[in-house]
């Protein structure tokens, strides 16, 4: 059954990089897409964006200018960089992966295993 | 982007009752949406996709429908497990988006 553990830095100052790493455990890397979403504390979800086993990409517009995300298909992991985080980047961030499946001319499109999240404040 | 607008905001239910959400998508989303629940502490987890296909072990008090720009999502009978938080979800474009979200508490 597949896992995915993540990590990365928790507290960090204004201006810094978030680094967070994701490692999938137990399943195939190729074939799906492998996401990043984050909550701010007490709010709803916000995606980030995604990446596949070949490096093609989708960001959200709003964060595309500080974030990127890149794979390491040898160690079967992703990860998620945001640059010059403020105090508006403190979320719990969350690692998922992405399945799809066409099927009758419907396209579905889910995250189906998630990481436990990682907690990340940013404070002076 | 795609605006996910979720109702209500909390509703509260006694277990064994049925249980009714509501998402709006800003426009026409097709079936591309999916339903998510996230207890406290704890990462969402995957209930519906396509607006109404069961995930794999989801029990079948919970159904997903609608097309377009409305879905819901039911609980038949509520269990104690199943109080929680629930986000829609669209995929239809990117950014992918997230609703708000409706907590069900108990009554």
């Amino acid at each position: 059954q597949v896992q995915l553990q993540q990590w990365g830095a928790g507290l960090l100052k204004p201006s810094e990089t978030l680094s967070l790493t994701c490692g999938v455990n137990g399943g195939s890397f190729s074939g799906y897409y492998w996401s990043w979403i984050r909550q701010p504390p007490g709010k709803g979800l916000e995606w980030i964006g995604e990446i596949n086993h070949s490096g093609s990409t989708n960001y959200n517009p709003s964060l595309k200018s500080r974030v990127t995300v890149s794979v390491d298909t040898s160690k079967n992991q992703f990860s998620l960089k945001v640059k010059s985080v403020t105090a508006a980047d403190t979320a719990v961030y969350y690692c998922a992966r992405v399945t799809t499946v066409t099927l009758n001319y419907y396209y579905f499109y889910y995250m189906d295993v998630w990481g436990l999240g990682t907690t990340v404040t940013v404070s002076s | 982007e795609i605006v996910m607008t979720q109702s209500p905001a909390t509703l509260s239910v006694s277990p064994g009752e049925r249980a009714t959400l509501s998402c709006r998508a800003s426009e026409s989303i097709s079936i591309n949406l999916g339903w998510y629940q996230q207890k406290p502490g704890q990462a969402p987890s995957l209930l519906i996709y396509g607006a109404s296909t069961r995930a794999s072990g989801v029990p079948v008090r919970f159904s997903g429908n609608g097309s377009g720009t409305e879905f819901a999502l039911t609980i038949s009978s509520l269990q104690s497990e199943d109080f929680a938080i629930y986000y829609c979800h669209q995929y239809n474009k990117w950014p992918r988006t997230f609703g708000q979200g409706t907590k069900v508490e108990i009554k």
